[in-house]
C-alpha cells in the first residue's frame, strides 16, 4: 500500500524558516517525480514544486522560487521542502504527492494527509 | 500566468447527472486529470488523460475533452459524491508547471 506522511509544519513567525519532511513506503520512491502542493486554508489547491527521480531537475512556482527549496534522500525514502522567508501568505495545509508520469504533463496518483504550516507573529 | 477556470458551484438532486466544467487555452495540447476532495481530507485522483478512470472509481464518474474545454461527469449522482472538484493540467510553454482549476462545489440537494 502506497503511503506518503508529511511532518514538520506548525506555527511560525513571518521571516522565520521550516523544514517539511514527507516518509513514502509502499513504492520504489526512487522510480518516481514528486510534489509538494499546498491549499490555504478555505482555498483551492496549489502546485508549489517538485523533483525529479535523482533530484537533478527543480520546478517551482514562481511565487516561491528563491525562497522555498525542494529534496529528497531516495536512501531514506524521503522528501523535503526547506521553507524560508516565510509569509502570511504561504499558510497552508501542505500535501505530498506522488506524480503517476513526470512533467510535461502527469496527475498526482497518491497524496499524504497534509501538514498545517501557519505563519503569523 | 496560466489559468484553469472552473463554476464555483454546481447543485443537482440525487440521481441526477452533474456537469463540471474546466477552461484553459492549453487543454487541447495538454492532458487534464480530475479531483475529488471532501471536507478535510486530501484530495483523490477520479480521471486521468481527460476521460480515463483509476481503479476503484466509480463508473458514474466519466470524463471528456472538447476544445479548450474539458468536462467532470457524474451520472447517477449520490450523496457521498458532495464535494469540491478541481481540474489540473500544466502549462504548455514549457515550463513544466502544473496548475490546479479554481475549483467546484458539488452540492446534492
Amino acid at each position: 500500500e502506497v503511503q506518503l506522511v508529511e511532518s514538520g509544519g506548525g506555527l511560525v513567525q513571518p521571516g522565520g524558516s521550516l523544514r517539511l519532511s514527507c516518509a513514502a513506503s509502499g513504492f520504489t520512491f526512487s522510480s518516481y517525480w514528486m510534489s509538494w502542493v499546498r491549499q490555504a486554508p478555505g482555498k483551492g489547491l496549489e502546485w508549489v514544486a517538485n523533483i525529479k527521480q535523482d533530484g537533478s531537475e527543480k520546478y517551482y512556482v514562481d511565487s516561491v522560487k528563491g525562497r522555498f527549496t525542494i529534496s529528497r534522500d531516495n536512501a531514506k525514502n524521503s522528501l523535503y521542502l526547506q521553507m524560508n522567508s516565510l509569509r502570511a501568505e504561504d499558510t497552508a495545509v501542505y500535501y505530498c504527492a506522488r506524480e503517476s508520469r513526470g512533467p510535461p504533463s502527469s496527475s498526482f496518483d497518491y497524496w499524504g494527509q497534509g501538514t498545517l504550516v501557519t505563519v503569523s507573529s | 500566468s496560466y489559468e484553469l477556470t472552473q463554476p464555483p458551484s454546481v447543485s443537482v438532486s440525487p440521481g441526477q447527472t452533474a456537469r463540471i466544467t474546466c477552461s484553459g487555452d492549453a487543454l487541447p495540447k495538454q492532458y487534464a486529470y480530475w479531483y475529488q476532495q471532501k471536507p478535510g481530507q486530501a484530495p483523490v485522483l477520479v480521471i486521468y488523460k481527460d476521460s480515463e478512470r483509476p481503479s476503484g472509481i466509480p463508473e458514474r464518474f466519466s470524463g471528456s475533452s472538447s476544445g479548450t474545454t474539458v468536462t467532470l461527469t457524474i451520472s447517477g449522482v449520490q450523496a457521498e459524491d458532495e464535494a469540491d472538484y478541481y481540474c489540473q493540467s500544466a502549462d504548455s510553454s514549457g515550463t513544466f508547471l502544473y496548475v490546479f482549476g479554481t475549483g467546484t462545489k458539488v452540492t446534492v440537494l
